[in-house]
């Protein structure tokens, strides 16, 4: 079946300093992904839409040059977290929607959970 | 708006016993819903669906149903395992433009042996 990876599954980082998550699409090709936050006791929400070659989309609220979002295979997604701070300590999880072949639907990467200290 | 609640956990339950995860919507149009399962260290996987009014939806003995007068899509299934031990998310879509998943905050259950 559709398998997305996603590194790190943590990370602990300085306040200041970026942080870079992929999302890689291991046995299918995923021309969309998105990206989504969870705030301790909240749903988990969507924070943008990224389609492969072109710039992402993003929901209402999220900083685009916080959280910077690159897509430039049809297997990979990364989401850098720019000059982090406290305030963006979450679990950051993405998925990935087939383009083609017999598997459809949407599949999920396991998650990182972001602490800035 | 579209918006998902779902009851807060954790749940723990000994093994063999009956579940029920509740999740209510609100929603524009005609949403499919889900339920989504997240093992610990895994992503999330889907375990059921129903994409119209009165359909159920089943796997792994976990079943729902597609309630519309209530606006409801509670999770059941009849003897849980200390297996089912997971992080249970309920969520919508609505198609149009942008297919978007809208998630409810998850629960966390615990099965005991």
């Amino acid at each position: 079946g559709a398998v997305v990876s996603q590194h790190p599954s943590w990370v602990i980082c300085k306040s200041g300093t970026s942080v870079k998550i992929e999302c890689r699409s291991l046995d299918f090709q995923a021309t969309t992904m998105f990206w989504y936050r969870q705030f301790p006791k909240q749903s988990l929400m969507l924070m943008a839409t990224s389609n492969e070659g072109s710039k992402a989309t993003y929901e209402q609220g999220v900083e685009k040059d916080k959280f910077l979002i690159n897509h430039a295979s049809l297997t990979l997604s990364t989401l850098t977290v720019t000059s982090a701070h406290p305030e963006d300590s979450s679990f950051y999880i993405c998925s990935a929607k087939t383009s083609t072949g017999p598997v459809k639907g949407y599949t999920f990467g396991s998650g990182t959970r972001l602490t800035v200290v | 708006g579209n918006s998902v609640t779902q009851m807060e956990g954790p749940v723990t339950l000994s093994e063999e016993a009956f579940l029920t995860i509740n999740c209510t919507y609100t929603a524009t149009g005609y949403p499919s819903l889900f339920w989504y399962v997240q093992y610990p260290g895994e992503g999330l996987q889907l375990l059921l669906k129903a994409t119209k009014a009165d359909d159920k939806g089943s796997n792994k003995g976990f079943e729902a149903t597609y309630r519309k007068e209530t606006t409801s899509f509670h999770l059941e299934k009849g003897s849980v395992q200390v297996s089912d031990s997971a992080v249970y998310f309920c969520a919508l879509s609505v198609m149009g433009g942008t297919y978007k998943y809208i998630f409810g905050t998850g629960t966390r259950l615990k099965v005991l042996a």
